[in-house]
């Protein structure tokens, strides 16, 4: 079975460009989850997807972060315009019911360095 | 607000070694705790989960434990393949997982 796929696995871009993350579950899992995880840092909530619907966005730092899951199955997130503090490893998990006993798994992330 | 924090930062651990790292928690209502294996440039890999007080769980080399307060991961006789990051973390009313800041294992020869 494959894993949780994060596309790209690096991106470096300029201060005020955009960036778009992708992040591919494991098939047939429902729960779609972003995190961050920023230099020195914990990892970090940032939002919560059940099938194309969020659940709770309440980690999303700024209306600069814009996530989307049309039809349920891959998400993106988008940054836009980009700032240095956007600069970390963004992770993307999924399960498949949900519920805070269920686990999540993990895809490698995204490693945005913005300039 | 539900709050991890790790213990110790770092560890460095000769092969054979035994040891363990601790994982303390404040939480509302506890639902359960993560522990997950980080091995550089790549996503956290998921190791245990335990659900209430007195669990344990093993695998291979590894061993977690979970009281009221805190969970510990004992690592027996370590090898220098279990080198990496180890976190915990806990989850919320809504599914979302608070992180610890993880504890760097470094096992030598």
């Amino acid at each position: 079975e494959a894993g949780v796929t994060q596309f790209p696995s690096h991106s470096v871009i300029e201060k005020g460009q955009t960036v778009t993350l992708r992040c591919d579950p494991i098939s047939g899992h429902d729960n779609l989850y972003w995190y961050r995880r920023v230099m020195g840092k914990e990892i970090k909530f940032l939002l919560h997807f059940v099938k194309e619907s969020k659940q709770d966005e309440s980690g999303m730092p700024n209306n600069r972060f814009l996530a989307e899951r049309t039809g349920g199955t891959y998400s993106t997130l988008k940054v836009q315009p980009a700032e240095l503090e956007d600069s970390g490893v963004y992770f993307c998990a999924s399960s498949p019911t949900g519920g805070g006993r269920e686990t999540q798994y993990f895809g490698p992330g995204t490693r945005l360095l913005v300039l | 607000e539900d709050q991890v924090t790790q213990s110790p930062e770092a560890l460095r651990l000769q092969e054979g070694e035994s040891s363990s790292l601790n994982c303390s928690y404040t939480v509302s209502g506890l639902r359960g705790l993560f522990w997950y294996r980080q091995d550089p440039g790549k996503g956290p890999e998921f190791l245990f989960t335990l659900y209430s007080a007195g669990e344990e769980k093993e695998k291979e080399r590894l061993k977690a434990t979970l009281t009221k307060k805190e969970s510990f991961l004992h690592i027996t006789a370590p090898k220098p393949e279990d080198s990496a990051t180890y976190l915990c973390a806990v989850p919320g009313t809504a599914s979302k997982l608070t992180f610890g800041t993880g504890t760097r294992l470094q096992v030598t020869l």
